[in-house]
């Protein structure tokens, strides 16, 4: 069975700029969730989707957004990118809200 | 609030049993996570534990789980070069999200 799939691999945007980040979850998982790693603030919680429904989110500000679609396929999206954005970006799939969660590769996005 | 926290380095010999300790706060949590994070790479799920279970053991990997003093432990056991990585401890909360430790990178010498 794939595992979960993140698209771009590597991003490099300006200060200003918007961006959208695509991920892929585990075929039958319905579960996505979102996270932004950086060095300073370590693995951060952005928002949980399940059945194209947001369950919780994160103290991110409302730059962030996201959606998940019929088919489970999630997407974030970053407007007016500042310096601080430039992380890993991980989305993390699971069956249910509770269940084992199995993170992608993960994107990274570099905000100059 | 939910707080993790995980010593930031080990050091051992390739052969020795390694140990990484976590502490947490939040005694609400159902699972309790132990993922592997390589150079550039996403998390890898290694194992995990539900709350009411005490110890799991998973071929070269035992956790250990005492709710009484919220302490979590991952045992590697004959720890080789290729499991030099950061190591986070996670809990999955009745916020629905994952808590994250600092992660505990490990360096196994030959």
């Amino acid at each position: 069975k794939a595992g979960v799939t993140q698209t771009p691999r590597y991003l490099i945007k300006t200060r200003g700029q918007q961006v959208t980040l695509s991920c892929s979850p585990i075929s039958g998982h319905r579960s996505v969730s979102w996270y932004q790693q950086t060095p300073g603030q370590g693995l951060q919680f952005l928002f949980e989707y399940f059945s194209e429904t947001q369950r919780n989110k994160g103290n991110f500000p409302g730059r962030f957004s996201g959606r998940q679609f019929s088919n489970s396929r999630s997407e974030m999206n970053v407007s007016t990118l500042e310096l601080g954005d430039s992380a890993l970006y991980l989305c993390a799939s699971s069956q249910a809200p509770s269940g084992e969660q199995y993170f992608g590769p993960g994107t990274r996005l570099t905000v100059t | 609030g939910e707080d993790v926290e995980q010593s930031l380095f080990l050091s051992v010999r390739e052969g020795d049993s390694s140990v990484i300790n976590c502490t947490y706060t939040d005694s609400s949590s159902t699972y309790l996570y132990w993922y592997k994070q390589e150079p550039g790479a996403g998390l890898q799920l290694l194992t995990y534990i539900f709350s009411n279970m005490d110890m799991k053991q998973d071929q070269r990997l035992t956790v250990l789980l005492n709710k009484k003093d919220k302490h979590l432990s991952l045992r590697i056991a004959d720890t080789q070069t290729g499991d030099s990585a950061i190591y986070f401890c996670a809990l999955y909360n009745q916020g629905g999200k994952l808590i994250f430790g600092q992660g505990t990178e490990l360096s196994v010498k030959p």
